[in-house]
């Protein structure tokens, strides 16, 4: 058990729809990281927070936002949903940031199927 | 786009064998990390080297950095069936982590 929690673990939705993707990460740990892992597209990195604030962007959709609140906490959300949406999402926490010598310690998932 | 990857795509050897694995990257790093993930499940750190270091080891893992030829190597001697996974490279240039494109390395008993 990595520490970091993923809720739900799986979604199930429909073209068009909206979800949000809930992840709490370690106790202490900062940064809070968002992928996306799927088929073709492997393991990509979406978008980084550390204390509250946006770090970094990777290749995130402008369908998709996140935010990190005060209790440092995290959100996902994907509106307009399409079916290449369908995916694992991952969300990690670290202590610091990325580029300080940190690993990044993963939650289990949430499988969201776009149907 | 992927930063690192790794070849080869897929390995199978016999329990006992040693599993090597490598990594190439594009761009200057400040250290490198391998992470395991089991089917479907999140990703787990095995271990991190710093750009100013060749090799690191762990238990039954050896990881080698080569900065000139921007590859690192990830071993695993004496595997078990439980190694089988799939491995991933992790190159950390700026705030972000970019993860290659894996190995899924299955150990047979």
């Amino acid at each position: 058990d990595s520490g970091v929690t993923q809720t739900p673990k799986h979604l199930i939705t429909a073209t068009g729809q909206r979800v949000t993707l809930r992840c709490s990460p370690r106790s202490g740990d900062l940064s809070v990281y968002w992928y996306q892992q799927s088929l073709d597209q492997g393991l990509q990195f979406l978008i980084q927070y550390y204390n509250g604030e946006e770090r970094a962007k990777g290749n995130i959709l402008e369908r998709f936002s996140a935010q990190q609140f005060p209790d440092l906490h995290s959100e996902l959300n994907l509106s307009s949903l399409e079916l290449g949406d369908s995916a694992l999402y991952f969300c990690a926490s670290s202590v610091g940031l990325a580029g300080v010598y940190n690993e990044q310690f993963f939650g289990p998932g949430t499988r969201l199927t776009v149907l | 786009s992927q930063q690192g990857e790794e070849d080869p795509q897929a390995l199978s050897i016999q329990e006992g064998e040693n599993a090597t694995m490598n990594c190439s990257y594009k761009t200057s790093i400040n250290n490198l990390q391998w992470y395991r993930q089991n089917s479907g499940r999140g990703l787990v750190h095995l271990i991190l080297i710093r750009s100013n270091e060749r090799e690191k080891h762990s238990g039954r893992l050896r990881v080698t950095l080569d900065t000139s030829k921007k590859s690192s190597s990830l071993l695993i001697t004496a595997s078990r069936a439980a190694d089988t996974a799939s491995y991933f490279c992790a190159t950390d240039a700026t705030d972000k982590l970019i993860f290659g494109t894996g190995t899924r390395l299955q150990v047979f008993p």
